[in-house]
Parts: C-alpha cells; structure tokens; sequence
C-alpha cells in the first residue's frame, strides 16, 4: 500500500467546513483512495472511497486531482459530533499482492468547537 | 446485520494467565486482522489473515497468536500476557485489498 502523509491534528468551529489533505505521492494506477473516521473507544468506520474527480456521499465529499498524488476529505458544516480521527488509506481494492497489511498510521485528530 | 462480533469487551487479568479474545464476522470476508490501539502510537496491525489456514504477522506480532481454522473466526491468543500488552484491542474483516473494512467494538484488556 502506498504510503501517506496526513496533518497531525486540527482545530475547527461548529458550522463549519472541514478540509483535510492527504499526501500520497507514491500511488498505484489500480489504488483507490479511502478515508476512515473513528470515535474515542470505537473501531474506525468506511465514510468514502474514490479513485478520481470527485465523490460525494451523505457524509463527505472526497477530491482528487488529475495526478491523484493528494486527496482532500471535506466535512460540510461540522457539528461537535465530528471530532473524531479520521484516517486515509491507498490501496487496490482487489489484489492481493501488497495489500494484505492494511495500515492505518495515527491518521489526522479534528477537534470541532463549539 | 452485517457485522464483526469480539468478545469480550472489557478484560482485566493478571501477568502470565492464558487468554484468548474471539472475533466473528458473518459477511463471507476471506481478510481479517488484530489491531491495538495505544495513546499516542495509532492502530498498529498484530496480525493478519488471508484466508483459512494463512496468516502472517503485522508490525507487532510479539507475544500474540492467532489461528484461522474457519473464515467467520479469527481469535486472538495471549499465551502469557505482560503489562505492555494492555491495550485496546481491534478485530476487523474486509472482502481483500483496500475494500471496505468492518472493525468489531474492541476490548479493552488490562494486564496486571
């Protein structure tokens, strides 16, 4: 799996919006682009996976650009409900080669204040 | 429902006493893995599994077992617990590569 590289922590008002940006200089043709949140205690949980352009879910939307060297997770209007740890993986999908290890890393800490 | 099941959720035992955690998951997934979780340090994998019968260690295997004898179960063995290991620990389940991961609630063991 590609190797990233995340901010370490951020701060941010309720309201509003959140982008956070992953490095990954090194990825795949075949890599997607997947992005965890987890809650203190809690196992990480899916929120968007992409491979281009843009995705959008009920939850987040995920940029990549053409050269997919960096993707940007982006919370609209952020709620304190949203502090948690949120983690961005690269890997193919399918293979098996190289991708039996899913590492997660220490991921990036947003604090939502009130 | 889709899910991966550990027991148990909290654990305290002492130093040297034989425990296992188990870890279920009811979606057919062939990848499973342990994971703990400390302040500061992240999830770090313990181990990993490809399918039944294959295994192989993650980036802190030390003083952990593990066994695949059937492809729901994937239990965590700790043959002689130290302090070091108390931790919070984390079963996941995924179909392979980088596809959705499923995460158990965790357990929370610790070792005096």
């Amino acid at each position: 799996l590609a190797k990233t590289t995340q901010p370490i922590s951020m701060d941010s008002y309720e309201g509003q919006e959140v982008n956070i940006t992953c490095s990954h200089n090194n990825i795949a043709t075949n890599d997607y682009i997947t992005w965890y949140q987890q809650f203190p205690s809690q196992g990480p949980r899916f929120i968007i996976q992409g491979y281009k352009t843009k995705v959008t879910n009920e939850v987040a939307s995920l940029f990549i650009p053409a050269d997919r060297k960096s993707s940007t997770l982006s919370l609209p209007r952020v709620s304190l409900s949203d502090t948690a740890v949120y983690y961005c993986l690269v890997g193919d999908l399918y293979s098996g080669a190289g991708s039996y290890q899913l590492t997660f890393g220490k991921g990036t800490k947003l604090s939502v204040i009130p | 429902e889709a899910q991966v099941t550990q027991n148990p959720r909290y654990l305290i035992t002492v130093t040297g006493k034989k425990l296992t955690v188990t870890c279920s998951q009811n979606m057919n997934h062939e990848y499973m893995s342990w994971y703990r979780q400390d302040p500061g340090l992240g999830l770090r994998q313990i181990y990993y599994s490809m399918n039944v019968e294959v295994t192989d260690k993650g980036d802190v295997p030390e003083g952990y077992k593990v066994s695949r004898k059937e492809k729901r179960n994937f239990p965590l063995i700790l043959e002689s617990p130290s302090p070091n290991q108390t931790s919070l620990y984390f079963c996941a389940s995924r179909y392979g590569g980088a596809s959705e991961a499923f995460f158990g609630q965790g357990t929370r063991l610790t070792v005096v």
